[in-house]
């Protein structure tokens, strides 16, 4: 799978909107790009998913160029709620098999 | 409907110690996975199963820790001896089955620590 590299940490305030890209040069036919979001003393939660294009949903919208070698999850209008660790993965179509990094800690302010 | 079920939510040891964590998946789900999770980390991948078939346990390390999903719904890790390494969040997810996109639901963890 994909190695995938974003941003450590990112600052934001509420009403705002965060925009976290992360890259996956390496990416593969049969991958796909989803995002997690993690609290502390919790799971992480999913976010959103997608193969090309844009997909959006009630809590976030994800980018993804033709070349697939990038993707950028858009945040709108951010609370303080949604301070938190957010994880950009590779996935095997076929598998399921995600590979998480570190992650980029957004942290909002009010 | 109720999410992944995990317990203990904490658990205190000594080192060489044994240890043992549950987790109930979400009804229906027949993919179950196994994540460690260290500090300012991201978790990975132990163990998956499918049904009661472990199918990928490559980064279990297999002379300390064992994992069991006899019936093919709840699922048991075990680690004997316990380490002071091993001191980590050990979650447990679960997913209606493996391929074509299907979101993990994960439980909230177990914190182990090994003193």
């Amino acid at each position: 799978l994909a190695k995938t590299t974003q941003p450590i940490s990112m600052d934001s305030y509420e009403g705002q909107e965060v925009n976290i890209t992360c890259s996956h040069n390496n990416i593969a036919t049969n991958d796909y790009i989803t995002w997690y979001q993690q609290f502390p003393s919790q799971g992480p939660r999913f976010i959103i998913q997608g193969y090309k294009t844009k997909v959006t949903n009630e809590v976030a919208s994800l980018f993804i160029p033709a070349d697939r070698k990038s993707s950028t999850l858009s945040l709108p209008r951010v609370s303080l709620s949604d301070t938190a660790v957010y994880y950009c993965l590779v996935g095997d179509w076929n598998t399921d098999k995600l590979i998480f990094g570190t992650g980029t800690r957004l942290q909002v302010f009010p | 409907e109720a999410g992944v079920v995990q317990s203990p939510r904490y658990k205190i040891i000594e080192k060489k110690q044994p240890v043992a964590f549950w987790c109930n998946p979400i009804s229906g789900h027949n993919t179950l996975y196994w994540y460690l999770q260290n500090l300012g980390q991201g978790p990975e991948l132990l163990i998956r199963y499918e049904n009661e078939e472990a199918v990928d346990d490559s980064q279990l390390p297999k002379d300390r820790f064992s994992a069991e999903r006899l019936k093919g719904v709840d699922s048991t890790l075990k680690i004997q001896p316990a380490e002071l390494g091993d001191s980590a969040v050990y979650l447990c997810a679960s997913s209606l089955t493996a391929g074509g996109l299907n979101e993990q639901f994960f439980g909230p963890g177990t914190r182990l620590t090994v003193l």
